[in-house]
């Protein structure tokens, strides 16, 4: 079965770049969407196909995809970004998700 | 404003049987996919089931094929998840969420979710 594996944590600088990666057997060659996730809150979807930003997301949200590592950017990290992040795809008819990573902004 | 909240979660004997709903608004259900996820305490996100708009097809993952049973009522606007035969490791947050988009659609927004606790 098709795995993503994502970094169990990555911390960050306030205001600095944070990088999330989402690994998978050529995963460039699907759509990568990314979710975050507050703690006792739902998902919200931050980044759609690999690289575009639904409304109301801010820009310093990017996303990107190549080979065999889909990752999500965070530029001038904020303490409201502290959450959890996930990334998915479709494989065949089913949906897998990255096992998520918990985003530290120190 | 798109709004999707569940409900019918709660405390179930193992071998027992639970039906969820997600309550739809703001949109036009009939147009869209949906999705069941769940999230087991302190773990990531699981996906268990897409639906298509006018249920011409319904795919479940590994964990709960033969178990669970995804439906839906146009009418109602509602979503439906007949979890059956439960077991404590089901026991998790379950969100239903909306698909978007053709193809690899993405799930845009989700419900707040339903605890569903497996216990005996």
């Amino acid at each position: 079965s098709y795995e993503l594996t994502q970094p169990v944590s990555v911390s960050v600088a306030l205001g600095q770049t944070a990088r999330i990666t989402c690994g998978g057997n050529n995963i460039g060659g699907k759509n990568v969407h990314w979710y975050q996730q507050k703690p006792g809150q739902a998902p919200v979807l931050v980044i759609y196909r690999d690289s575009n930003r639904p409304s109301g997301i801010p820009e310093r949200f990017s996303g990107s995809n190549l080979g065999n590592t889909a990752t999500l950017t965070i530029s001038r990290a904020q303490a409201g970004d502290e959450a959890d992040y996930y990334c998915q795809v479709w494989v065949s008819s089913t949906v897998v998700f990255g096992g998520g990573t918990k985003l530290t902004v120190l | 404003e798109v709004q999707l909240v569940e409900s019918g979660g709660g405390l179930v004997k193992p071998g027992g049987s639970l039906r969820l709903s997600c309550a739809a608004s703001g949109f036009t259900f009939s147009n869209y996919n949906m999705n069941w996820v769940r999230q087991a305490p302190g773990k990531g996100l699981e996906w268990l089931s897409s639906i298509s708009d006018s249920t011409s097809y319904i795919y479940y993952a590994d964990s709960v094929k033969g178990r669970f049973t995804t439906s839906r009522d146009n009418v109602k606007n509602s979503l439906y998840l007949q979890m059956d035969s439960l077991r404590a490791e089901d026991t998790a947050l379950y969100y239903c969420a909306r698909a978007y988009g053709s193809g690899s659609n993405w799930f845009d927004p989700w419900g707040q979710g339903t605890l569903v606790t497996v216990s005996s």
